[in-house]
């Protein structure tokens, strides 16, 4: 089955560590984002690559790095230098070049500072 | 910069009833694209339908609808026969059809409940 995978669906993390989200995607898909959910919040942007081996920042980039090293993985680590890390966490990936390119999500990933 | 505005937090709808969700948006773009995407209580976001801006056709998925209003930059959703499964958060997207893979810009949401 195609999809997307992320792991762990749950993590804690205590303050001062850095930990990364997992995203595997075998939708041969170019593009890969990250998104954050806070309640009352929407997702909001925290980085998103078009290819591989390159990724752009999104509006909440800071305290957060990502790597695009194949097509298929685009790990997401937070560091301690994100202050308020407490939240849900979408991957997403769509196809091609494409404007019309729908995204798709997978199931998520709920960070909890200890 | 591209907003998107979920005026109700939260709808209601009795089973087999139909209910419509607002969503409005603000861009200097004429030519984009919009989404609705559903996340029910496993958290999992699925498309729901999706309009092209070019297009004047408003499109349709089974039960689902939308209206879109360009002038107005409006695009609601309208979900006929509401069956409890229908329960969930809904969210509005919207997309700059740029060459590459640009990010969705998200509304905050309207949580719909479905009365028996």
């Amino acid at each position: 089955d195609g999809g997307i995978t992320q792991s762990p669906k749950y993590l804690f993390r205590k303050e001062g560590q850095n930990v990364t989200l997992s995203c595997e995607q075998n939708l041969n898909h170019d593009a890969m984002y990250w998104y954050r959910q806070d309640p009352g919040q929407g997702l909001r942007l925290i980085y998103y690559s078009q290819i591989v081996n390159d990724f752009q920042k999104g509006d909440i980039a800071e305290g957060y790095s990502v790597s695009r090293e194949k097509k298929e993985s685009f790990p997401l680590t937070v560091t301690s230098a994100q202050k308020n890390p407490t939240a849900f966490y979408l991957c997403a990936s769509s196809e091609g070049q494409s404007g019309t390119d729908t995204q798709y999500f997978g199931p998520g990933t709920r960070l909890t500072v200890l | 910069a591209q907003t998107v505005t979920q005026s109700q937090p939260e709808m209601s709808v009795q089973e087999a009833e139909t209910v419509t969700l607002s969503c409005t948006y603000d861009t200097s773009e004429s030519d984009y694209y919009l989404f609705w995407y559903k996340q029910p209580p496993s958290r999992q976001m699925i498309l729901v339908i999706r309009q092209e801006a070019y297009k004047q056709q408003n499109a349709t998925e089974n039960r689902f609808s939308v209206n879109f209003q360009k002038a107005a930059k409006s695009f609601s959703l309208k979900i006929s026969d509401s069956q409890l499964g229908d329960a969930a958060m809904y969210f509005c997207a919207y997309r700059i059809p740029y060459s590459g893979n640009t990010p969705l810009v998200f509304g905050k949401g309207t949580r719909l409940s479905v009365i028996a």
